[in-house]
């Protein structure tokens, strides 16, 4: 298995350009997670999916980020516009979904997002 | 309302010493507990968990950690520590009783001096 599966892996952007990171998770499981990184705020949930419906989105900051999940097989998170406070490495983790929690979560490699 | 505290920022300890990564939690019911591994430019990896049964959990890379009720804990060790273990350690806890929210740490950087 290739393992979760992140793109691009490095993105530099202008203020106020769109951004779309995407992620592949891993065949067969249910449970997808946005995740974003900083020195000051450490390790941030964004939102999570369970068979392709958010579940919980109270970790994204503002109506600048959106995620969805068309499919079992694809995630985006859109940043709409960028500010330089947005830079910060997102990761994608997912996982096989039960109703106890009780699953460990498979990370991707993280997108590196610069916002200038 | 579930959270996990890693009271240490930084851990230092020689090659071929024990170390030991501190994690202590509250969550109301039983909690799921997990350790993560975080090496440079690298995503989260998975290191051991305790759902259930044996208090002394063993993962991978010859780390085990001990699952404390009576004092919420779940202390990170590896009786020899290796250079290449110089990472930045997460500890995590979810609950047995419904959701699929998994709280992270603020995260506890190890550094091992040969």
């Amino acid at each position: 298995d290739a393992g979760v599966i992140q793109s691009p892996r490095h993105e530099v952007t202008e203020m106020g350009q769109e951004v779309t990171l995407r992620c592949k998770p891993i065949s067969g499981h249910n449970s997808l997670f946005w995740y974003r990184q900083t020195m000051m705020r450490g390790l941030e949930l964004l939102i999570y999916f369970n068979n392709n419906v958010p579940i919980d989105d109270s970790g994204m900051p503002e109506d600048r980020f959106s995620a969805k999940m068309p499919n079992a097989s694809f995630s985006t998170l859109k940043i709409q516009p960028s500010e330089p406070r947005d830079s910060a490495v997102y990761f994608c983790a997912s996982s096989l979904a039960s109703t106890s929690g009780r699953n460990e979560q498979f990370f991707g490699p993280g997108t590196r997002l610069t916002v200038l | 309302a579930q959270s996990v505290a890693q009271p240490e920022d930084q851990v230092n300890v020689a090659e071929g010493n024990p170390l030991t990564v501190k994690c202590t939690y509250s969550v109301s019911g039983n909690p799921y507990l997990f350790w993560y591994v975080q090496y440079p430019n690298r995503g989260l990896q998975f290191l051991l968990k305790y759902i259930t049964g044996d208090n002394l959990v063993k993962g991978s890379y010859g780390f085990e950690a001990e699952f404390n009720k009576s004092q919420t804990s779940f202390h990170l060790k590896k009786p020899s520590a290796l250079v290449s273990d110089s990472a930045l350690y997460f500890c995590a806890v979810s609950r047995n009783t419904g959701g699929f929210k998994t709280i992270f740490g603020a995260g506890t950087r190890l550094f091992v001096k040969a």
